[in-house]
Parts: structure tokens; C-alpha cells; sequence
């Protein structure tokens, strides 16, 4: 089975902290991603990542970066943390599985960071 | 760009009942795949079922199946017997072919009553 971990599921940050999000996966996965879900916002995609060293900007960049030095490992960055970016955080990683499949996309359990 | 819709925020049905979560979406592309992801309170997300849009057959996954309108743009996802189980909320999602990536829609929230 393909296994989406997350550093932490619950993180309470201070307003200004530099945060890191972790995932890891390991399916040998090119495409990894970074999530954000809101209720009633859906799922908004702020960066992905289609292999090491790669990146690029999501529907929702903004007070966000990315950092993916090995393949299997890809951290979600808040350079300064506001009360706004309080949200789930959702990691996902997927890989080309032939035309009948497309990518399937593979989840890790969230973590949800608060901000005070 | 693309767009999902789903209409509806939140259902309800009694258990082993039939229920019917409804999603539109909006591309001027031909080649795609349309997703059901199915998030449990409190567990990870994880795929229900996929529909290749080149593929006219609705897809089925035991109780779960779609009704799939490409000229409608329409992708509905339909669950039989319902189990208390699927309480859930459910993500509509979209892929460009090759793209890698997935649009998603704001999802609907599925309670099962016993």
C-alpha cells in the first residue's frame, strides 16, 4: 500500500513563527503536492512539486514555499505564520499509472495548524 | 481553467438506502478523468472510484457507481445499500490527461442515518 505521512496531525504555531510541514511517502511517487482545506473552500492547491528540486505555484501560493531535496520528501514552508493561514493541511503524492488509471492521487492524514 | 461544482453541501439518507451526490464541472479540454474521493471524519482521504472520459461505460466499484454526461459535463456518484460506513464527505476532482494535477470541488457531506 501507498503510504502519505505527515510530521504531526495537530500543530498550535504563535502569530510570526516560521512553520514546516512535513511529508514523506513511499511509493517512489514524481508528483507530490500541498493542499489546503477550509469547509466549504474545498481542497485549494498551493504548490505542487513533479520531481526533486521542482516546483510550482498552486491556486494559492501566497505566504507559502516549497522545498522537495530528495524525491520521496516534500515541506510546505509558512515564512511567517498569520492567524489566516490556520487550516488542514493536506499532503498528496501520485505517479502515472497508465491511461486507463491516469494519476491517482494518495493522501496523507492531514494536519491541522492553528495559529494564535 | 477548470471548475467543479457540487451542488450540494450536505445530504442525508437512511441506511441501505440509494443516494445520489451530484457534481458538474467545466473544461474545454476532451481528454480527462473525473474522481470520487471519499474523506471519513477524522481519516485520511482516499480514492472511490474513476471515470476515463474517453470511456463511455459508467464506471462501477461494488455499490458505488456513476452516472457519467460528457455532453452535460455532469459526474454523478451514486451509492447503493448505504452503510453507515460511507458517512463521509465526498470530493469531486478533475485531471487534465497527462496533467498530473487534480481540480476539486468543494466537496458534500454525506451522512448515513441508522
Amino acid at each position: 500500500d501507498v503510504k502519505v505521512t505527515q510530521s504531526s496531525r495537530y500543530l498550535v504555531k504563535r502569530t510570526g513563527e516560521k512553520v514546516f510541514l512535513e511529508c514523506v511517502q513511499d511509493m517512489d511517487h514524481e508528483n507530490m503536492f500541498w493542499y489546503r482545506q477550509d469547509p466549504g473552500l474545498g481542497l485549494r492547491l498551493i504548490y505542487f512539486s513533479y520531481d526533486v528540486k521542482m516546483k510550482e505555484k498552486g491556486d494559492i501560493p501566497e505566504g507559502y514555499s516549497v522545498s522537495r531535496e530528495k524525491k520521496e520528501r516534500f515541506s510546505l514552508i509558512l515564512e511567517s505564520a498569520s492567524t489566516n493561514q490556520t487550516s488542514m493541511y493536506l499532503c498528496a503524492s501520485s505517479s502515472y499509472s497508465g491511461r486507463d488509471r491516469g494519476y491517482e492521487q494518495y493522501f496523507g492524514p492531514g494536519t491541522r495548524l492553528t495559529v494564535t | 481553467a477548470q471548475t467543479v461544482t457540487q451542488s450540494q453541501p450536505e445530504m442525508s439518507v437512511q441506511e441501505a438506502e440509494t443516494v445520489t451526490l451530484s457534481c458538474t464541472y467545466d473544461t474545454s479540454e476532451s481528454n480527462y478523468y473525473l474522481f470520487w474521493y471519499k474523506q471519513p471524519p477524522s481519516r485520511q482521504m482516499i480514492l472511490v472510484i474513476r471515470q476515463e472520459a474517453y470511456k463511455q461505460q459508467n464506471a462501477t466499484e461494488n455499490r458505488f457507481s456513476v452516472n457519467f454526461q460528457k455532453a452535460a459535463k455532469s459526474f454523478s456518484l451514486k451509492i447503493s445499500d448505504s452503510q453507515l460506513g460511507d458517512t463521509a464527505m465526498y470530493f469531486c476532482a478533475f485531471m487534465i490527461l497527462n496533467a498530473g494535477k487534480s481540480t476539486f470541488g468543494d466537496g458534500t457531506t454525506l451522512t448515513v442515518k441508522p
